[in-house]
């Protein structure tokens, strides 16, 4: 699988804050990216995709793409509790997901 | 987007022991995966599920220990066979609607004792 390096963490952000989320990704022919929400002991959820190089924005949440660089990030508007969770960025070359490690959020009331 | 049907959503099994999880699909799609998440790990691609075929494997799964069918364009199943304690992990399936998005169901999670 590709190779997908996200920003270590945990990162721990007071609310009402902007968390902020880096990944970057190996493979010069990935197609489109992924980020995930995913609280401890669920699934996955999808939060947001982009394949296009620029920002992307959906409610509190952004995506922003940068393909001659190789990053894609999210930010988080607003931070709340209910958005402490892990995020993992994933990204798709041919047909298969690869993910990062994960960057964990404590959103701090 | 599709709903994800995935059961069962825990199992405690006895070593050498065999689970077969399976994954249930409210439409028919034509990439399906499946996805291992070890304690305070990543999502590990075990291998996609093809509809007629046999499965393609990622490098370290091999069809004797996780053997999959897809019999159809809306089910599939994973097997882990020969249960140790290192496959306590969480088992995930997945489907892709185009290639902008990717969903999951509720996953599997599997304690080897």
């Amino acid at each position: 699988q590709k190779e997908v390096e996200q920003n270590s963490g945990p990162l721990s952000v007071p609310e009402g804050a902007i968390a902020s989320l880096n990944c970057t990704y190996s493979d010069r022919g990935s197609q489109s990216f992924f980020w995930y929400r995913q609280y401890s002991g669920k699934s996955p959820e999808l939060i947001m995709f982009i394949y296009s190089n620029g920002d992307k924005e959906d409610g509190r949440f952004t995506a922003q793409l940068n393909k001659a660089s190789q990053y894609v990030s999210l930010l988080i508007r607003d931070s709340q509790p209910s958005d402490s969770a892990t995020y993992l960025c994933a990204v798709r070359g041919d047909y298969k997901l690869s993910f990062g490690a994960g960057t964990t959020v404590t959103v701090r009331a | 987007s599709a709903v994800i049907s995935q059961k069962p959503s825990r199992d405690i099994c006895q070593r050498g022991t065999s689970l077969t999880i399976q994954c249930q699909v409210d439409s028919q799609v034509t990439m399906m995966f499946w996805y291992r998440q070890q304690p305070g790990q990543s999502l590990t691609l075990i291998a996609t599920a093809n509809q007629g075929s046999e499965a393609t494997y990622e490098s370290g799964f091999v069809i004797d220990k996780f053997p999959i069918s897809r019999p159809n364009l809306t089910f599939s199943t994973l097997t882990v066979s020969n249960m140790s304690p290192e496959d306590s992990s969480i088992y995930l399936c997945s489907v892709d609607e185009g290639i902008t998005e990717a969903f999951f169901g509720q996953g599997t999670r599997l304690t080897v004792v």
